[in-house]
């Protein structure tokens, strides 16, 4: 079974704080993105990887940055917290090839309040 | 937006009846997803269609896929108190980027 943790499933943070969230899978998946969920907005891309080293952004990359410097492993970094990224955070990877569904593995999620 | 679109966005029923919720997007698609999440908790993965296929069983699960329309429907039977829990449909974003849209889901409640 595809394996997706997250660091933390809750977190509290000061504003103007550096945040890191961190993603790990054990599948060997080449596609890793970062979402944000909150009520009535759905599930929103704030970032996506589909290798070491490469990133793109998604639809609300604006206030966080991200790093993926080994394959197994994505981070979202928020470079200074504010009350509106309080939220939802969700971690998900797929594999890419030829044969490729797009079906995307969830991580448990991680509530981060920003006080 | 390509966004999918579920309806209803709330339902309830009682255990034992079946659940029927309903995804309609936008763009031509080469397959649908639909995912559960529970309360708190990550996305699960409950089953693909493929844009070649009408209808897909898995266990008491039942999605059908309607091409010319741009729809498609989950059917839950004889639903339990664990199926609570909210649904998406996903779809793969234009041009064929591994990246999926995913609808604001149908939140189910099964009442015992």
């Amino acid at each position: 079974d595809v394996k997706v943790t997250q660091s933390s499933r809750y977190l509290v943070k000061r504003t103007g704080e550096k945040v890191f969230l961190e993603c790990v899978q054990d599948m060997d998946h080449e596609n890793m993105f970062w979402y944000r969920q909150d009520p009535g907005l759905g599930l929103r891309l704030i970032y996506f990887s589909y290798d070491v080293k490469m990133k793109e952004k998604g639809d609300i990359p604006e206030g966080y940055s991200v790093s993926r410097e080994k394959k197994e492993r994505f981070s979202l970094i928020l470079e200074s917290a504010s009350t509106n990224q309080t939220s939802m955070y969700l971690c998900a990877s797929s594999f890419s090839g030829p044969l490729m569904t797009d079906t995307q593995y969830f991580g448990p999620g991680t509530r981060l309040t920003v006080l | 937006s390509q966004q999918g679109e579920e309806d209803p966005q709330a339902l309830s029923i009682q255990e034992g009846e079946n659940a029927t919720m309903n995804c309609s997007y936008k763009t031509s698609i080469n397959n649908l997803q639909w995912y559960r999440q529970n309360s708190g908790r990550g996305l699960v993965h409950l089953i693909l269609i493929r844009s070649n296929e009408r209808e897909k069983h898995s266990g008491r699960l039942r999605v059908t896929l309607d091409t010319s329309k741009k729809s498609s429907s989950l059917l839950i039977t004889a639903s339990r108190a664990a199926d609570t829990a909210s649904y998406f449909c996903a779809t793969p974003l234009q041009g064929g980027s591994e990246k999926l849209v995913f609808g604001k889901g149908t939140k189910l409640t099964v009442n015992p």
